[in-house]
């Protein structure tokens, strides 16, 4: 059973479009929600990360929408880029265990 | 500052063997966990270890063997690979004593069983 659900698979987006990708979570004990940036051939980098005391968390063009009733999360990318083209994954953590969606392949096309 | 390293970046095993995976980091950090990663299914937890002397399982342990001696390294033992153990692997730590902060990522071992 996967307790983080991400979708879509892939994504393409032209320049200067909104990339948007979409998490759900069943365990209501995750109080930590990260955002991932995967690159070919290399690990996973932390773009931005929220927890539910709070709706929305805007860093630069990333911005993460939360909502706790619907347990649900978002990753916004406003004015998407060639160089954003990578793979996104979402994950929600309790206070033992960092569990990770299946990730989001983004292509940005100029 | 190295960060989280892993060795080796590639790895090819013949079914049956085994070997140790090494994660070391300079962080002082005190979060240490395991990933593999596989197409379509995104990064599972192996195992996790909250500080030196205490390791726990995660989604995925079965086949795998972990231990904390030190806060600096976290092995990954395979003890009779197998082809379904063919993955990425990935090491990360944090810098609090749980799961729920930022983690830091190493660049992964390559591992193809044959």
């Amino acid at each position: 059973q996967q307790q983080v659900k991400q979708s879509p698979q892939s994504l393409i987006v032209q320049k200067g479009g909104i990339s948007i990708i979409n998490c759900a979570y069943e365990n209501t004990a995750f109080d930590y929600f990260p955002w991932y940036q995967q690159f070919p051939g290399k690990g996973p980098a932390l773009l931005i990360a929220i927890r539910p005391d709070v709706s929305e968390k805007k860093e630069g063009r990333f911005t993460i929408s939360f909502n706790k009733s619907a347990k649900q999360f978002s990753l916004h990318i406003m004015d998407s880029q060639p160089g954003d083209s990578a793979t996104y994954f979402c994950a929600a953590s309790d206070t033992d265990k960092l569990i990770f969606g299946t990730g989001t392949r983004l292509q940005v096309f100029p | 500052n190295a960060g989280v390293t892993q060795t080796p970046k590639f790895q090819v095993l013949k079914t049956g063997q085994s070997m140790t995976l090494q994660c070391a980091q300079d962080m002082n950090h005190e979060y240490m966990s395991w990933y593999r990663q596989d197409p379509g299914m995104g990064l599972r937890l192996i195992h996790y270890s909250v500080g030196a002397g205490i390791t726990d399982q995660g989604e995925v342990p079965n086949g795998y063997n972990v231990s904390r001696s030190t806060t600096e390294d976290f092995p990954l033992r395979l003890l009779s690979a197998a082809p379904s153990q063919t993955s990425v692997y990935f090491c990360a730590s944090s810098s609090q004593r749980r799961a729920n902060y930022g983690y830091t990522f190493g660049s992964g071992t390559r591992l193809t069983v044959v």
